[in-house]
């Protein structure tokens, strides 16, 4: 069975870089593609971007200029990077398998929030 | 890049038979088969209920389904159930940008 844990910082200062990473634990990292989701409190779910196990990455334009996407296949993990983070970065962050790089996200982790304060 | 468009409410009765709808364009939900729909409860992560339009994933009961029409994507859940109720967000590859797009999401109430 596979499963999906996020983990990292809860809180975040203005102006510095959230990093999250994702740990894939049942299935192995290097087959299929590996994305990041966000949901502000209250609202819908945006898509961060995703990276494919080989490190090719494709992100959402409105926030390209500020995230990272990795992978490391020897600990079968993906990690996220966002920087300059505003108030409007708070959210939960979700990681998630994709079936086909833009298809549909199949396994998704429990979400971790990342709130972004002084 | 737009969010496809979502009804923001929806409500029916138990046993009856609802239909949420996903308007895109033809860069995304009209040019490809690659519409997915997601469950999601308050405080929990989002489920995937059917992809590539139609198909659905082992375990996911056959009271839902998927269907495509010109720009628009659809999702009927028959047999309403009190479990039903919760948000659902279509989702749908992009050409506009090369990506992934989300609607806005629709709010199900069960009566």
């Amino acid at each position: 069975q596979v499963q999906l844990q996020e983990s990292g910082p809860g809180l975040v200062k203005p102006s510095e870089t959230l990093s999250l990473t994702c740990t894939v634990s049942g299935d192995s990292i290097s087959s299929y593609y590996w994305s990041w989701i966000r949901q502000p409190p209250g609202k819908g779910l945006e898509w961060i971007g995703y990276i494919y196990y080989s490190g090719s990455t494709n992100y959402n334009p409105s926030l390209k200029s500020r995230v990272t996407i990795s992978v490391d296949t020897s600990k079968n993990q993906f990690s996220l990077k966002l920087s300059s983070v505003t108030a409007a970065d708070t959210a939960v962050y979700y990681c998630a398998r994709d079936r086909h790089g833009g298809g549909y996200m199949d396994v998704w982790g429990k979400g971790t929030t990342v709130s972004v304060s002084s | 890049q737009s969010a496809l468009t979502q009804p923001a409410s929806v409500s029916g009765s138990p046993g009856q038979s609802i239909t949420i709808s996903c308007t895109g364009t033809s860069s995304d939900v009209g040019g490809y088969n690659y519409v997915s729909w997601y469950q999601q409860h308050p405080g929990k992560a989002p489920k995937l209920m059917i992809y590539d339009v139609s198909n659905r994933p082992s375990g996911v009961s056959n009271r839902f389904s998927g269907s495509k029409s010109g720009n628009t994507a659809s999702l009927t859940i028959s047999g309403l159930q009190a479990e039903d109720e919760a948000d659902y967000y279509c989702s749908s590859y992009t050409t506009s940008s090369t990506s992934v797009v989300f609607g806005g999401g629709t709010k199900l109430t069960v009566l």
